[in-house]
């Protein structure tokens, strides 16, 4: 059974750095063709991806936000954290964790049930 | 590529039909077009991928349909449990979502 669970602080001050982390269990980030994505979804608003990791390491990042943001695996933990600096009170929202499959279909199979962070002072 | 989803909110009975509607902006490729159910509290679920191909576990009320840049999500006969909203979502040189279908209980 595959799972994913985001976890971090709920509340992070502006301009500070976040940092989440996507726990999964079930498969192997090493696995060739898998990814796991990061999307978040600000309240009321559209769902917004962020950043991938590949099973090979390799990364992708929205160009929007790519100079914030920082994504990396701990493949011994079962792990993929985001970090994204100089936190604003627009990235407030809910942000996703979620695996799929990178190569054909590039659509996301499984997801966190989200983690709600918010940027106030 | 922006993906355009209608309508934003469709009130239905269980029962009935559920038709909704994901529109690109540009012709895409059909094996990058998803759609996902969202619940308040659960994980979201993955229902098509490649446009028509229903995921694992997903009854086969939903089927999904179209190509080019109109795309179609259908629940044949709506479940109480489907009531939640749905996004369609697409690959292009990156990973993008539409804004969205509510559908409600009416």
């Amino acid at each position: 059974q595959i799972t994913l669970k985001e976890s971090g602080p709920a509340l992070v001050k502006p301009t500070q750095t976040l940092t989440l982390t996507c726990t999964f269990s079930g498969f192997s980030l090493s696995t060739h063709g898998v990814g796991v994505g990061w999307i978040r979804q600000p309240p009321g608003k559209a769902l917004e991806w962020l950043a991938l990791i590949y099973w090979d390491d390799d990364k992708r990042y929205i160009p929007s936000l790519k100079s914030r943001l920082t994504v990396t695996r701990d493949t011994s933990k079962s792990q993929v954290v985001l970090t994204m600096t100089d936190m604003d009170h627009v990235d407030t929202g809910t942000y996703f964790c979620a695996l799929g499959e990178m190569i054909s279909v590039r659509s996301f199979d499984y997801w966190g049930q989200g983690t709600l962070v918010t940027v106030s002072s | 590529i922006v993906l355009a989803q209608s309508p934003g909110t469709l009130s239905l009975s269980p029962g009935e039909r559920a038709t909704l509607s994901c529109r690109a902006s540009q012709s895409i490729s059909s094996i990058y077009l998803a759609w996902y159910q969202f619940k308040p509290g659960q994980a979201p679920r993955l229902l098509v991928y490649g446009a028509s191909n229903r995921a694992t576990g997903v009854p086969d009320r939903f089927s999904g349909s179209g190509s080019g840049t109109d795309f179609t999500l259908t629940i044949s006969r709506l479940d109480p449990e489907d009531f939640a909203v749905y996004y369609c979502h697409q690959y292009g040189s990156s990973w993008m979502f539409g804004p969205g279908t509510k559908v409600e209980i009416k």
